[in-house]
């Protein structure tokens, strides 16, 4: 089974604003971690927390971990137009990943 | 940082061909490699799993014969897609992960947008 599904969203928000998503999996993890997918291009590593972490801050990013409910969001402050990209969890450790739908989010300038 | 660099990004050829990957590791060797599948607006698949010097672990209902992968070298994977057809059109995209560094991230190439006519 997939893990790492978050609910696949497309989000537009404008530039200085939030932006919020989320991900769920479904059987117990190591740790998960996000990424970023520019389009067409690859994947850039953004975050990893571990399953005894319930918070981590990278820069804008903040990701919270929430074991017992299978589910972790990433949060991005005061976004940018060079944040529009698609944004995806995953699961696995550093072996099989599973990546979840991923988020689809445009900022406007 | 670590880079990979993944050739061609893009092929558009006709059905029949058979299309070669290259997945290179630039700055550090990587005994393992990963080979994902993307179609238009959906996540990555996992492929396969690369390894230098052996022979490749195939994800459930990948095909080895239609996707050849060798690992020769600590740097450079290779994935051919023999007598690829339109189905077989979509982004392939590789990763590496340092050898030695388990913990690490995996670091991925810009992708490879293949085109059957």
């Amino acid at each position: 089974s997939q893990q790492g599904e978050e609910d696949p969203q497309a989000l537009s928000i404008q530039e200085g604003e939030n932006a919020t998503m989320n991900c769920s999996y479904k059987t117990s993890i190591n740790n998960l971690q996000w990424y970023r997918q520019n389009s067409g291009r690859g994947l850039v590593h953004l975050i990893l927390i571990r399953s005894n972490e319930r918070e981590k801050h990278s820069g804008r990013l903040r990701v919270t971990l929430d074991t017992s409910k299978k589910s972790s969001s990433l949060l991005i402050t005061a976004s940018r137009a060079a944040d529009t990209a698609s944004y995806f969890c995953a699961t696995g450790g550093n072996n099989r990943l599973a990546f979840g739908k991923g988020n689809q989010v445009v900022v406007i300038p | 940082g670590a880079v990979v660099s993944q050739h061609p990004s893009r092929v558009i050829c006709k059905s029949g061909t058979s299309v070669k990957i290259e997945c290179r590791s630039l700055d550090f060797q990587a005994t393992t490699m990963f080979w994902y599948r993307q179609f238009p607006k959906q996540s990555l698949m996992l492929m396969a799993t690369s390894n230098e010097g052996s022979k490749a672990t195939y994800e459930q209902g990948v095909e080895k014969d239609k996707f050849l992968i060798n690992h020769a070298s600590l740097t450079l994977s290779t994935l051919t897609v023999t007598s690829a057809h339109p189905e077989d059109s979509s982004f392939y995209i590789c990763s590496a992960r340092a050898t030695g560094y388990s913990n690490q991230p995996q670091h991925f190439g810009d992708g490879t947008r293949l085109s059957i006519l």
